[in-house]
């Protein structure tokens, strides 16, 4: 199963609104991430978790914050977005060792109204 | 200054012809890592292939090889026989230091259309 997930596919959420992303895989990854992307874009790293800590935070502003409750599921809350958030929200993972690709998920589309 | 450079922002092809996608890079890190990564318009990113700083021949992945010439500092993509599905975004990636180290650094993409 070389499968990362994301949950919900879409998401509007008014700029007061609190929600969740969710993100799993069950490859046994220890390493898993978080990108922003916009439009014709590259992706943009915003957390990076390597065995259920955090280890990296790209001066995310703290309206998301993330959660990594096991080492299979990746969570980001959002809180207070602005319009500007607006962007496919993508998660990968990898093994967290030697020369290993990142595995991404679908992503989740996000729009703040 | 880009780590990453891809100065073709689209490409165009015929079917079952090959293409090649440009990348350079710039690191002083004697140890990387290079990757591309396909984006179709449905957003996932996939993972196609991948060249280490001291692998000693070119990486090949079925239809994909990586023209890796270090001393020009560019790992270039080609496609052979290109088909319709390879209709996408491309994205060179670079990771600077050890294996465990964790941040890709992308690119800015190139947009591949392949005609019928």
């Amino acid at each position: 199963d070389t499968e990362v997930t994301q949950t919900p596919k879409h998401l509007v959420m008014g700029m007061t609104n609190k929600k969740s992303l969710k993100c799993e895989q069950h490859m046994g990854h220890r390493a898993m991430y978080w990108y922003k992307q916009k439009a014709k874009k590259p992706p943009e790293l915003m957390f990076v978790y390597s065995y259920e800590k955090l280890s990296i935070n790209e001066s995310v502003p703290s309206r998301f914050s993330p959660e990594c409750p096991n080492s299979s599921l990746l969570n980001l809350h959002l809180h207070a977005l602005q319009p500007e958030d607006s962007a496919l929200y993508l998660c990968a993972s990898r093994v967290a060792s030697f020369e290993n690709e990142q595995y991404f998920g679908p992503g989740t589309r996000l729009t703040v109204t | 200054a880009q780590k990453i450079t891809q100065t073709q922002p689209g490409m165009f092809v015929q079917e079952k012809e090959a293409v090649t996608l440009d990348c350079t890079y710039d690191t002083s890190d004697p140890s990387y890592g290079l990757f591309w990564y396909k984006q179709p318009s449905s957003g996932e990113m996939i993972f196609l292939i991948y060249q280490g700083s001291y692998d000693q021949q070119n990486a090949t992945e079925g239809r994909y090889s990586l023209n890796f010439q270090k001393a020009r500092k560019s790992a270039n993509l080609v496609i052979s026989a290109s088909q319709l599905g390879d209709s996408a975004m491309y994205f060179c990636a670079m990771r600077e230091g050890p294996g465990g180290s964790e941040k890709l650094v992308f690119g800015k993409g190139t947009k591949l259309t392949v005609n019928p």
